[in-house]
C-alpha cells in the first residue's frame, strides 16, 4: 500500500495563482520528501523536511509538516506554465525502511 | 556529474524474451533503487541495494525478475521471460544514506519497456 497519498489527484490553475498539494501518510517518519516529474522524465527532488521541522522554504516552494495529523502540504506560489508536472511526496514506510511514493498530484498551469 | 544513467531509454520486445535494463549510479552514492511506474500502480519500489548488497527485494513481483549490482558503478534489472503486464517505465535512482536515513534520491530518465 502507498505510504503517502496526495490530494488532489489533479489540479488546474492559471499562471500567477498559487497551487497547494497535500500529502497524508500512515506511520511515523524521519523525513518527508517532495519530488516533481515532468512528462516523460525522471523524478527530480524538490525539498526534504525532517520530522522535527514544521515548515521549510525553497524559492517559490513552501512545505509544511504536521506530524500530529500525519500530513504535509506543498505550496507553489506565483505559478508558471513551467511548473506543469506531477508532484509526489515520499516517506520511509515504518518498519520497512523503504522510501515509498504516493500516486502524485498532476498540476497543470495554464498560461 | 552526468547523473544517473539508464539504458536503454526505450525497449520494445515480444512476450517471452529476456529483457535487461542497466543503470550507472552517481559516483560516491552508496544506495541504489529500482522503481517501476505504471498508471495503475504508480511508483513501486522493486529492490534496493546498499554498498552493492541487496537489502530489500520484497517488491520484486515474481521470480521472473532479478537484479544484480556487481560493483558500485553498475546495476542490472533482468526480466526473463517477459510478459505484456511488465510493460512500464523502470527507474533507477541512487542516493547517499539508506534505510530511515535515506535522503535525496537522484533518478535516471527511465527505461520505457513495452512487451508485445
Amino acid at each position: 500500500s502507498q505510504q503517502g497519498e496526495e490530494d488532489p489527484q489533479a489540479l488546474s490553475i492559471q499562471e500567477g495563482e498559487n497551487a497547494t498539494m497535500n500529502c497524508s501518510y500512515k506511520t511515523s517518519i524521519n523525513n518527508l520528501q517532495w519530488y516533481r516529474q515532468n512528462s516523460g522524465r525522471g523524478l527530480v527532488h524538490l525539498i526534504l523536511i525532517r520530522s522535527n521541522e514544521r515548515e521549510k522554504h525553497s524559492g517559490r516552494l513552501r512545505v509544511t509538516l504536521d506530524t500530529s495529523k500525519k500530513s504535509s502540504s506543498l505550496l507553489i506560489t506565483a505559478s508558471r506554465a513551467a511548473d506543469t508536472a506531477s508532484y509526489f511526496c515520499a516517506t520511509i514506510q515504518g518498519g520497512s525502511e523503504k522510501l515509498v511514493f504516493g500516486k502524485g498530484t498532476k498540476l497543470t498551469v495554464n498560461p | 556529474d552526468a547523473g544517473v544513467i539508464q539504458s536503454p531509454r526505450h525497449e520494445v520486445t515480444e512476450m517471452g524474451q529476456e529483457v535487461t535494463l542497466r543503470c550507472k549510479p552517481i559516483s560516491g552514492h552508496n544506495s541504489l533503487f529500482w522503481y517501476r511506474q505504471t498508471m495503475m500502480r504508480g511508483l513501486e519500489l522493486l529492490i534496493y541495494f546498499n554498498n552493492n548488497v541487496p537489502i530489500d527485494d520484497s517488491g520484486m513481483p515474481e521470480d521472473r525478475f532479478s537484479a544484480k549490482m556487481p560493483n558500485a558503478s553498475f546495476s542490472t534489472l533482468k526480466i526473463q521471460p517477459s510478459e505484456p503486464r511488465d510493460s512500464a517505465v523502470y527507474f533507477c535512482a541512487s542516493s547517499l544514506g539508506t534505510g530511515r536515513n535515506t535522503g535525496e534520491l537522484f533518478f535516471g530518465e527511465g527505461s520505457r519497456l513495452t512487451v508485445l
